[in-house]
């Protein structure tokens, strides 16, 4: 069964950096991309960034450009989401989704998702 | 960045209902517009892709619609297993946007 296997739960200091893994199976590292969606809580979602594994790219949301970084480990099928700097209102559910690619590996839609790993970021 | 508003915020129906949810982008995505369904607790699940596909394994009493600016999603049917919040998303640009979401009781 494909899935993604996201890390635990994790309670930071601010100013620290967390570093959240997302394995996957299947065909997910050749032929999609993986992303980042966090979620408040009891807020919206809200998407981070993304790596095309084959390709080695990655493309983050303005916001979180300079504080996330997001690679991927083909060897173990991992991707990885570094947040540095954290804050009290990074505390969130951090989602892991597969994005299907379209044209020219444009990102479409997110047809998979991990079952969340919970940042609370507290002093 | 392309603003995705949602309407409602929260609705309450009964079990049989018809119920549409309304996305509106706030500039043309075509039918780069997707849909899914959060049950609390769980992560979302995708329902629809590119305005109107139905994923594979979802219930046909989900269906959505739409182009431009503005899209809904209906479910034809309310049933007691659908209540959840809905968001919608589009992919037209980067970076890929969300709605505020629809909670949906009965």
């Amino acid at each position: 069964q494909v899935q993604l296997v996201q890390s635990g739960a994790e309670v930071k200091k601010p100013g620290s950096s967390v570093k959240v893994s997302c394995k996957a199976s299947g065909d997910t590292f050749s032929n999609y991309a993986l992303s980042w969606v966090r979620q408040a809580p009891g807020q919206g979602l809200e998407w981070m960034g993304a790596i095309i594994p084959m390709f080695g790219t990655s493309n983050y949301a303005q916001k979180f450009q300079g504080r996330v970084t997001i690679i991927a480990d083909e060897s173990t099928s991992t991707v990885y989401m570094e947040m540095s700097s954290l804050r009290s209102d990074d505390t969130a559910m951090y989602y892991c989704a597969r994005l299907v690619l379209g044209y020219s590996s444009s990102f479409r839609y997110f047809d998979l998702w991990g079952r969340g790993t919970l940042v609370a970021v507290s002093s | 960045d392309i603003q995705m508003t949602q309407s409602p915020s929260s609705l309450s129906a009964s079990v049989g209902d018809r119920v549409t949810i309304t996305c509106q982008a706030s500039q043309d995505i075509t039918n780069y517009l997707n849909w899914y369904q959060q049950k609390p607790g769980e992560a979302p699940k995708l329902l629809i892709y590119d305005a109107s596909n139905l994923e594979t394994g979802v219930p046909s009493r989900f269906s959505g619609s739409g182009s431009g600016t503005d899209f809904s999603l209906t479910i034809s049917r309310l049933q007691p297993e659908d209540i959840a919040t809905y968001y919608c998303q589009q992919y037209d640009d980067s970076p890929l946007t969300f709605g505020g979401g629809t909670k949906v009781e009965i």
